[in-house]
């Protein structure tokens, strides 16, 4: 079965900084996707980027950028700039390619804090 | 707006008294699941359906049971909740395969606070 690791259950920022946020996941498929979403303490799960495996290209958003190292089955979540509203759970998740049942795999999660 | 709606957000029940927690999405999306949230373990997948009258186990399936009578909607029923059921739920919905071929964009409901007494 896969797995979804994020080791580190809390971080914190400074406003304006940059932070990392890692993700590790274990998966004998060779066709996947991982995204990360954020969970404000409204509850509302938020899509914030998305991977796909055969793109060599680190997907970026605005702020939030991926390094995805397919051999190391690594995804870790760089937020530049890092703003109060920032503040959130993030999980990082798994789901297969076409033909399975979108499914997502999810991490425990890490709670980010942004101090001002 | 495109939107997955829960009802209800919040509910204390107590251990035996059968409940359901509906979901319906207007984005015409033809697969629909229910995760559950819990502290330390993330979101794990209770049910899924691909489609109407189609659904299957998820990783937590015990204790819940499922519906996909209508496209849009998907509702959880919990028979005889007991406390270990006491959770965060979250109903998603996406297209089927996703635009990328891929699983698609997961649209989550707002979420649904139960605690079984």
């Amino acid at each position: 079965a896969q797995t979804v690791t994020q080791s580190q259950p809390e971080m914190s920022v400074q406003e304006a900084e940059t932070v990392t946020l890692s993700c590790t996941y274990d998966t004998s498929e060779s066709d996947y996707y991982l995204f990360w979403y954020k969970q404000p303490p409204s509850r509302q799960m938020i899509l914030v980027i998305r991977q796909e495996a055969y793109k060599q290209q680190n997907a970026t958003e605005n702020r939030f950028s991926v390094n995805f190292q397919k051999a190391a089955k690594s995804f870790s979540l760089k937020i530049s700039d890092s703003q109060l509203g920032d503040a959130a759970m993030y999980f990082c998740a798994y789901g297969e390619g076409p033909g399975a049942n979108s499914k997502l795999t999810f991490g425990k999660g890490i709670t980010l804090s942004v101090r001002p | 707006e495109a939107q997955v709606t829960q009802n209800p957000r919040y509910l204390i029940t107590v251990t035996g008294k059968k409940l359901t927690v509906t979901c319906s999405q207007n984005m015409n999306h033809e697969y629909m699941s229910w995760y559950r949230q819990d502290p330390g373990l993330g979101l794990r997948q209770i049910y899924y359906s691909m489609n109407v009258e189609v659904t299957d186990k998820g990783d937590v399936p015990e204790g819940y049971k499922v519906s996909r009578k209508e496209k849009r909607n998907f509702p959880l029923i919990l028979e005889s909740p007991s406390p270990n059921q006491t959770s965060l739920y979250f109903c998603a919905s996406s297209l089927l395969g996703g635009a990328l071929g891929g699983p698609g964009e997961l649209f989550f409901g707002e979420g649904s606070r139960l605690t079984v007494l």
